[in-house]
């Protein structure tokens, strides 16, 4: 059964640092992998799809890596701002077409 | 396009009565998937549909809940009869093909 773990579960940071989530999933056995966003009270919005034969994908600040063999992705976030402060899931699509979440990172941006 | 639109936003019900929520996905998308958020356990996977037809029902808890999908713009989830352990947000998330998946607004159900 496909696990999704993230680490860490929270972080705090101040404005202008550079950052690495990290996603981990126990079967390499995936379609694809997303990053995505959720603000408080919100639904989620999708930052990066990375297709399972891609090793990673950039949008504006942000960098998404797999490392499929290893189980592993990192999102990267250059510059971060408080508008950044959110929770981060990720979640692989298994070869059934579901997704699987991890429990997300919830990150606070100080100004 | 709205996006997935949900209702109602907000639910508040007592133990032992029926809630219905309900979803419209982005037109033109085949795949409609409807998903619980609780502190504890995260984002689970109810159910989902392809071209209305449900594919994939085993992240339903139990009988008490049941999806329908009449037709390519509507889907319901309902809860007969609710109780507190069901409370929780409820997404609906839609996508096409393969594609991105897009979640609606959420349902915050609260069974006092």
């Amino acid at each position: 059964k496909q696990e999704v773990t993230q680490i860490p579960a929270a972080l705090s940071v101040p404005e202008g640092e550079n950052l690495v989530l990290n996603c981990s999933f126990t079967d390499s056995a995936i379609y694809n992998l997303q990053w995505f966003r959720q603000d408080p009270g919100k639904g989620l919005t999708s930052l990066l799809l990375i297709q399972s034969s891609q090793r990673e994908q950039t949008s504006g600040r942000l960098n998404a890596s797999l490392d499929k063999s290893s189980g592993r992705s990192t999102l990267y976030i250059a510059a971060s701002q408080p508008g950044d402060s959110a929770t981060y899931l990720c979640a692989v699509k298994d070869q059934g077409g579901k997704l699987i979440f991890g429990q997300g990172t919830e990150l606070s941006v100080k100004p | 396009d709205a996006g997935v639109i949900q209702s109602p936003r907000h639910e508040v019900t007592e133990m032992g009565q029926e809630v219905t929520l309900r979803c419209k996905p982005i037109s033109g998308h085949d795949y409609l998937f409807w998903y619980r958020q609780t502190m504890m356990r995260g984002l689970e996977l109810l159910i989902y549909f392809n071209n209305n037809v449900p594919i994939d029902d085993s992240g339903m808890p139990e009988d008490r809940f049941s999806a329908k999908m009449p037709n390519a713009s509507f889907s319901t989830l309902k809860i007969q009869p609710s109780e507190p352990r069901d409370s929780a947000v409820y997404f609906c998330a839609s996508r096409q093909g393969s594609e991105t998946q897009y979640f609606g607004p959420g349902t915050r159900l609260l069974v006092l």
